[in-house]
Protein backbone atom coordinates (compact mmCIF):
# COMPACT_ATOMS: atom_id res chain seq x y z
CA UNK A 1 0.00 0.00 0.00
CA UNK A 2 1.08 3.76 -0.63
CA UNK A 3 1.51 5.56 2.48
CA UNK A 4 1.39 9.22 2.69
CA UNK A 5 3.38 12.14 5.09
CA UNK A 6 2.06 15.10 5.21
CA UNK A 7 4.36 17.91 6.88
CA UNK A 8 4.06 19.89 9.36
CA UNK A 9 2.07 18.29 11.31
CA UNK A 10 0.40 21.48 13.11
CA UNK A 11 0.99 24.88 11.72
CA UNK A 12 0.66 28.13 13.30
CA UNK A 13 0.51 30.93 11.05
CA UNK A 14 -1.17 34.99 10.76
CA UNK A 15 -3.69 36.62 7.86
CA UNK A 16 -1.71 37.04 4.94
CA UNK A 17 1.42 34.55 5.87
CA UNK A 18 2.21 32.60 2.95
CA UNK A 19 1.76 28.69 3.47
CA UNK A 20 3.05 25.85 2.48
CA UNK A 21 2.37 22.06 3.53
CA UNK A 22 4.19 18.97 1.82
CA UNK A 23 2.74 15.89 1.05
CA UNK A 24 5.14 12.54 0.76
CA UNK A 25 4.43 9.48 -0.88
CA UNK A 26 6.00 6.46 0.04
CA UNK A 27 6.20 5.78 -4.02
CA UNK A 28 5.49 7.52 -6.75
CA UNK A 29 1.98 8.20 -7.82
CA UNK A 30 2.83 10.46 -10.94
CA UNK A 31 0.18 13.24 -10.47
CA UNK A 32 -2.73 11.68 -8.74
CA UNK A 33 -2.98 13.78 -5.64
CA UNK A 34 -5.34 16.09 -4.29
CA UNK A 35 -5.85 18.39 -1.46
CA UNK A 36 -8.87 18.49 0.25
CA UNK A 37 -9.89 21.29 3.30
CA UNK A 38 -11.47 20.33 5.90
CA UNK A 39 -13.35 22.69 9.09
CA UNK A 40 -14.44 21.40 12.47
CA UNK A 41 -18.11 19.64 12.24
CA UNK A 42 -18.32 19.91 8.65
CA UNK A 43 -17.42 17.14 5.23
CA UNK A 44 -14.25 17.91 3.32
CA UNK A 45 -14.06 19.31 0.56
CA UNK A 46 -11.94 19.66 -2.73
CA UNK A 47 -9.73 22.39 -3.03
CA UNK A 48 -6.93 20.90 -5.69
CA UNK A 49 -7.06 17.47 -8.00
CA UNK A 50 -4.65 16.09 -10.58
CA UNK A 51 -1.78 17.65 -8.50
CA UNK A 52 -2.33 21.26 -9.53
CA UNK A 53 -5.64 21.94 -10.91
CA UNK A 54 -7.96 24.20 -8.58
CA UNK A 55 -11.23 23.00 -8.53
CA UNK A 56 -14.19 25.34 -9.77
CA UNK A 57 -15.14 27.98 -7.05
CA UNK A 58 -11.58 27.92 -5.18
CA UNK A 59 -9.72 31.17 -4.70
CA UNK A 60 -6.59 31.35 -7.07
CA UNK A 61 -4.66 31.64 -3.53
CA UNK A 62 -4.54 27.98 -3.26
CA UNK A 63 -2.40 26.25 -5.33
CA UNK A 64 -0.59 23.17 -5.54
CA UNK A 65 2.51 21.59 -7.64
CA UNK A 66 4.69 18.40 -7.71
CA UNK A 67 4.59 15.00 -9.26
CA UNK A 68 6.29 11.42 -8.34
CA UNK A 69 6.34 11.53 -4.88
CA UNK A 70 6.85 14.89 -3.59
CA UNK A 71 3.78 17.02 -3.59
CA UNK A 72 3.03 21.10 -2.24
CA UNK A 73 0.06 23.05 -1.30
CA UNK A 74 0.71 26.64 -1.06
CA UNK A 75 -1.69 29.38 0.58
CA UNK A 76 -0.34 32.36 -0.90
CA UNK A 77 -1.88 34.78 1.75
CA UNK A 78 -3.62 33.26 4.48
CA UNK A 79 -7.65 34.73 5.27
CA UNK A 80 -9.18 33.78 8.32
CA UNK A 81 -11.66 31.61 6.49
CA UNK A 82 -8.52 29.03 5.45
CA UNK A 83 -7.88 28.44 9.03
CA UNK A 84 -8.92 24.26 8.74
CA UNK A 85 -7.27 21.11 8.58
CA UNK A 86 -5.71 20.15 5.08
CA UNK A 87 -4.96 16.78 3.74
CA UNK A 88 -3.68 15.18 0.57
CA UNK A 89 -5.16 12.04 -0.61
CA UNK A 90 -3.48 9.50 -3.17
CA UNK A 91 -5.41 7.72 -6.24
CA UNK A 92 -3.99 6.05 -8.19
CA UNK A 93 -4.55 2.77 -6.98
CA UNK A 94 -6.91 1.28 -4.11
CA UNK A 95 -6.41 1.69 -1.02
CA UNK A 96 -7.19 5.47 -1.65
CA UNK A 97 -5.41 6.75 1.04
CA UNK A 98 -5.09 10.16 2.89
CA UNK A 99 -2.59 12.01 4.44
CA UNK A 100 -2.34 12.29 8.22
CA UNK A 101 -3.56 15.87 7.55
CA UNK A 102 -2.11 19.56 8.86
CA UNK A 103 -3.96 21.88 10.93
CA UNK A 104 -3.20 25.37 10.18
CA UNK A 105 -4.40 27.58 13.23
CA UNK A 106 -3.48 31.04 14.43
CA UNK B 1 -27.54 21.42 -6.89
CA UNK B 2 -25.68 18.54 -6.31
CA UNK B 3 -26.47 16.85 -2.90
CA UNK B 4 -25.93 13.80 -1.32
CA UNK B 5 -28.53 13.08 1.66
CA UNK B 6 -27.07 10.66 4.34
CA UNK B 7 -29.18 8.75 6.65
CA UNK B 8 -28.49 5.23 8.64
CA UNK B 9 -26.26 6.07 11.76
CA UNK B 10 -26.49 5.40 15.15
CA UNK B 11 -25.52 3.43 18.26
CA UNK B 12 -24.88 -0.42 17.77
CA UNK B 13 -23.49 -3.04 20.02
CA UNK B 14 -20.18 -4.64 19.38
CA UNK B 15 -20.67 -7.32 16.74
CA UNK B 16 -23.92 -6.05 15.61
CA UNK B 17 -24.77 -4.50 12.27
CA UNK B 18 -26.14 -1.20 10.53
CA UNK B 19 -26.82 -0.15 6.95
CA UNK B 20 -26.17 3.13 5.83
CA UNK B 21 -27.43 4.95 3.16
CA UNK B 22 -26.84 8.24 0.50
CA UNK B 23 -29.27 9.72 -1.73
CA UNK B 24 -28.34 11.54 -4.51
CA UNK B 25 -29.80 14.37 -6.61
CA UNK B 26 -29.25 16.81 -9.44
CA UNK B 27 -26.94 14.92 -11.20
CA UNK B 28 -27.14 11.51 -13.34
CA UNK B 29 -26.14 8.91 -10.37
CA UNK B 30 -25.49 6.08 -12.72
CA UNK B 31 -22.64 7.79 -14.60
CA UNK B 32 -20.70 7.97 -11.38
CA UNK B 33 -18.65 5.87 -9.08
CA UNK B 34 -19.17 6.36 -5.70
CA UNK B 35 -17.39 5.93 -2.30
CA UNK B 36 -17.66 5.96 1.40
CA UNK B 37 -15.01 7.79 3.87
CA UNK B 38 -14.84 7.68 7.51
CA UNK B 39 -13.59 9.76 10.51
CA UNK B 40 -12.98 8.34 14.18
CA UNK B 41 -13.68 10.70 16.62
CA UNK B 42 -10.42 13.42 16.66
CA UNK B 43 -8.89 11.76 13.76
CA UNK B 44 -8.04 11.87 10.10
CA UNK B 45 -9.74 10.96 6.70
CA UNK B 46 -9.67 7.21 6.42
CA UNK B 47 -11.30 5.82 2.70
CA UNK B 48 -13.45 2.76 3.35
CA UNK B 49 -14.79 1.40 0.02
CA UNK B 50 -15.78 2.54 -3.41
CA UNK B 51 -18.31 1.09 -6.25
CA UNK B 52 -18.18 1.54 -10.10
CA UNK B 53 -21.20 3.60 -11.72
CA UNK B 54 -22.55 0.01 -12.67
CA UNK B 55 -22.14 -1.34 -9.32
CA UNK B 56 -20.11 -4.12 -11.41
CA UNK B 57 -16.66 -3.03 -9.31
CA UNK B 58 -16.17 -2.89 -5.23
CA UNK B 59 -13.27 -1.99 -3.67
CA UNK B 60 -12.50 -1.77 -0.08
CA UNK B 61 -9.76 -1.11 2.82
CA UNK B 62 -8.25 -4.01 4.27
CA UNK B 63 -9.78 -3.09 7.71
CA UNK B 64 -13.06 -3.26 6.04
CA UNK B 65 -12.87 -6.34 4.23
CA UNK B 66 -15.40 -9.42 4.48
CA UNK B 67 -17.55 -7.30 7.18
CA UNK B 68 -18.71 -4.02 4.94
CA UNK B 69 -20.63 -4.28 1.74
CA UNK B 70 -21.16 -1.21 -0.80
CA UNK B 71 -23.79 -1.64 -3.29
CA UNK B 72 -26.19 1.13 -4.83
CA UNK B 73 -29.35 1.11 -6.91
CA UNK B 74 -29.27 3.36 -9.53
CA UNK B 75 -32.91 3.21 -10.09
CA UNK B 76 -33.31 5.21 -6.22
CA UNK B 77 -30.18 6.94 -7.30
CA UNK B 78 -29.13 5.39 -3.65
CA UNK B 79 -25.62 4.53 -2.38
CA UNK B 80 -25.40 1.93 0.20
CA UNK B 81 -22.84 0.46 2.82
CA UNK B 82 -23.99 -2.71 4.85
CA UNK B 83 -22.06 -3.07 7.96
CA UNK B 84 -21.57 -6.03 9.66
CA UNK B 85 -19.84 -7.73 12.43
CA UNK B 86 -19.37 -4.08 14.26
CA UNK B 87 -16.34 -3.49 15.96
CA UNK B 88 -14.98 -0.61 18.23
CA UNK B 89 -13.08 0.83 16.06
CA UNK B 90 -15.66 1.20 13.85
CA UNK B 91 -16.30 4.42 15.57
CA UNK B 92 -16.53 7.15 13.21
CA UNK B 93 -18.67 9.72 11.06
CA UNK B 94 -19.02 8.27 7.80
CA UNK B 95 -19.57 10.02 4.49
CA UNK B 96 -20.25 9.27 0.89
CA UNK B 97 -18.90 10.89 -1.67
CA UNK B 98 -19.55 11.46 -5.50
CA UNK B 99 -15.95 9.92 -7.54
CA UNK B 100 -15.02 11.40 -9.96
CA UNK B 101 -12.86 8.82 -11.93
CA UNK B 102 -11.07 10.99 -14.54
CA UNK B 103 -9.61 13.11 -13.30
CA UNK B 104 -9.68 11.58 -9.89
CA UNK B 105 -10.83 12.93 -6.96
CA UNK B 106 -13.89 12.89 -4.35
CA UNK B 107 -16.11 15.77 -5.91
CA UNK B 108 -19.63 16.05 -3.72
CA UNK B 109 -19.68 14.99 -0.36
CA UNK B 110 -22.38 13.84 2.09
CA UNK B 111 -23.03 15.75 5.42
CA UNK B 112 -21.82 12.63 7.48
CA UNK B 113 -23.44 10.13 9.75
CA UNK B 114 -22.03 8.92 12.79
CA UNK B 115 -21.69 5.68 13.84
CA UNK B 116 -21.33 4.36 17.43
CA UNK B 117 -20.04 1.03 17.96
CA UNK B 118 -20.61 0.58 22.03
CA UNK B 119 -22.26 -1.50 25.13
Amino acid sequence: DIQLTQSPSFLSASVGDRVTITCRASQGISSYLAWYQQKPGKAPEVLIYAASTLQSGVPSRFSGSGSGTEFTLTISSLQPEDFATYYCQHLITYPLTFGPGTKVDI
Amino acid sequence: EVQLLQSGGGLVQPGGSLRLSCVASAFTFSNYAMTWVRQAPGKGLEWVSSITNSGGGTYYADSVRGRFTISRDNSKNTLFLQMNSLRAEDTAVYYCAQYIVQPRYFDYWGQGTLVTVSS
